[in-house]
């Protein structure tokens, strides 16, 4: 199975900041890999697909980078509401592994 | 777009099975796949297989590989993800996802259904 970590586990900053998360898998995984936000209650919400593409609707504040292990999400100015966790999800092969997520909270 | 409802919390016994349901509407449902992913009570996500409606098809997750049934059935866009043998440690929220795929995009989740606790305990 190909392993997804993220970094770091949490996150504290203010709006207005802007942040990056960071994913590595195991191997390569090419541009296949997914990001997602999961606020508290909620079911998760599909931010970025294929490393760079951003789901429809999606603020353009998102944006997303990365090939082959090492991929980035990046929100350029924070808003109230991106306070939740974020995962990455490779879709390489099967299984499809999720990271452990970034929970991003408000310092 | 699509809409995903899923069927109700449950509270089955150890040992037992549950049968979740996940009714789509809008789109086609044959033309994207289906996938469960679930999440334990402060986890993170867990892939457990998805299924493909219009080849009928299912993978797994090696980890479920004998425990889960995933099936479609496309006369009422639903699909259905049965785990068996229950354990406390399954005790999470299930959620079904549209699997979407193309060419250089490879799979992604883009719609999810509300999800569904499923509790286990004697």
């Amino acid at each position: 199975d190909i392993q997804m970590t993220q970094s770091p586990s949490s996150l504290s900053a203010s709006v207005g900041d802007r942040v990056t998360f960071t994913c590595r898998a195991s191997q390569s995984i090419s541009s296949y890999l997914n990001w997602y936000q999961q606020k508290p209650g909620e079911a998760p919400k599909l931010l970025i697909y294929a490393a760079f593409n951003l789901q429809s609707g999606v603020p353009s504040r998102f944006s997303g980078s990365g090939f082959g292990t090492d991929f980035t999400l990046t929100i350029s100015s924070l808003q109230p509401e991106d306070f939740a966790t974020y995962y990455c999800q490779q879709s390489y092969s099967t299984p499809r592994t999720f990271g452990q997520g970034t929970k991003l909270e408000i310092k | 777009q699509v809409q995903l409802v899923q069927s109700g919390a449950e509270v089955k016994k150890p040992g037992s099975s549950v049968k979740v349901s996940c009714k789509a509407s809008g789109g086609t449902f044959s033309s994207y796949g289906i996938s469960w992913v679930r999440q334990a009570p402060g986890q993170g996500l867990e892939w457990m297989g998805g299924i493909t409606p219009i080849l009928g098809t299912a993978n797994y997750a090696q980890k479920f590989q004998g425990r889960v049934t995933i099936t479609a059935d496309e006369s009422t866009s639903t699909a259905y993800m049965e785990l068996s043998r229950l354990r406390s440690e399954d005790t999470a929220v299930y959620y079904c996802a549209s699997c979407k795929s193309g060419y250089g995009y490879g799979y992604y989740f883009d719609y999810w259904g509300q999800g569904t606790l499923v509790t286990v305990s004697s």
